[in-house]
């Protein structure tokens, strides 16, 4: 199905793993985001990319790698998992073309760090 | 740096007209986005604006002000499933399409 899609819907994981969030569009969208979202609390955000191979930190980095080997996929890794890790993470692709910038999210992971 | 405010909730009634505000500070300012979101959901897209002046879409309007660092976003014959947090978020010119999200405002509808 063409959309953007992000796995998995829930992670609970302990301190000091490494996680992968998973992040796959099909749209062929140029821009990919990721935003973390903290009760209460707006979102923020982590990494994006405007191409492939192409990536650049947002305003909350740290503990966080990203890549982008194809168009299509954005994994957002946590090299070594904090409890103030624990957040909802979403996804974002976006086309310069369609105008507007508007961004589509995908549907979250909710990450718990034990 | 770049800062946004808006008003951390609101309460209107079913039927009636809500405005919420967004006042923001940012250098190189480019653009002015809302985003609709429901308790669990994922943010949605809602408008844009990077001229000064107002923009209709259905029940929804958002208005710019570059002058006054301001916006709002406009909602009228409000519904029940109105009820969601609303997001400002701005975009700067050295990366037009990255942009930084206000902390929201959670809108309440009242029957």
């Amino acid at each position: 199905d063409a959309g953007i899609t992000q796995s998995p819907r829930y992670k609970i994981t302990e301190t000091g793993r490494q996680v992968t969030l998973m992040c796959h569009q099909t749209w062929s969208h140029s821009y990919m985001f990721w935003y973390r979202q903290d009760l209460g609390h707006g979102l923020r955000l982590i990494y994006y990319s405007a191409a492939a191979d192409i990536t650049d930190k947002g305003e909350v980095p740290d503990g966080y790698v990203v890549s982008r080997s194809k168009t299509e996929n954005f994994p957002l890794t946590l090299e070594s998992a904090t409890r103030s890790q624990t957040s909802v993470y979403f996804c974002a692709s976006s086309d310069l073309t369609t105008g507007g910038f508007g961004y589509t999210f995908g549907s979250g992971t909710r990450l718990t760090v034990v | 740096g770049q800062s946004l405010e808006q008003p951390s909730e609101v309460t209107a009634v079913e039927g009636a007209i809500v405005q919420i505000n967004c006042t923001y500070q940012t250098s190189g300012f480019y653009g002015l986005s809302w985003y609709q979101q429901h308790d669990g959901g994922a943010p949605t897209f809602l408008s844009y604006n990077a001229l000064d002046g107002l923009e209709e879409t259905g029940r929804f309007s958002s208005f710019l002000s570059r002058s006054d660092s301001y916006g709002y976003l406009l909602l009228q014959e409000l519904q029940m499933k109105d009820s969601a947090s609303y997001f400002c978020a701005v975009s700067q010119y050295s990366s037009a399409s990255k942009i930084i999200f206000g902390s929201g405002t959670r809108l309440s509808i009242r029957p």
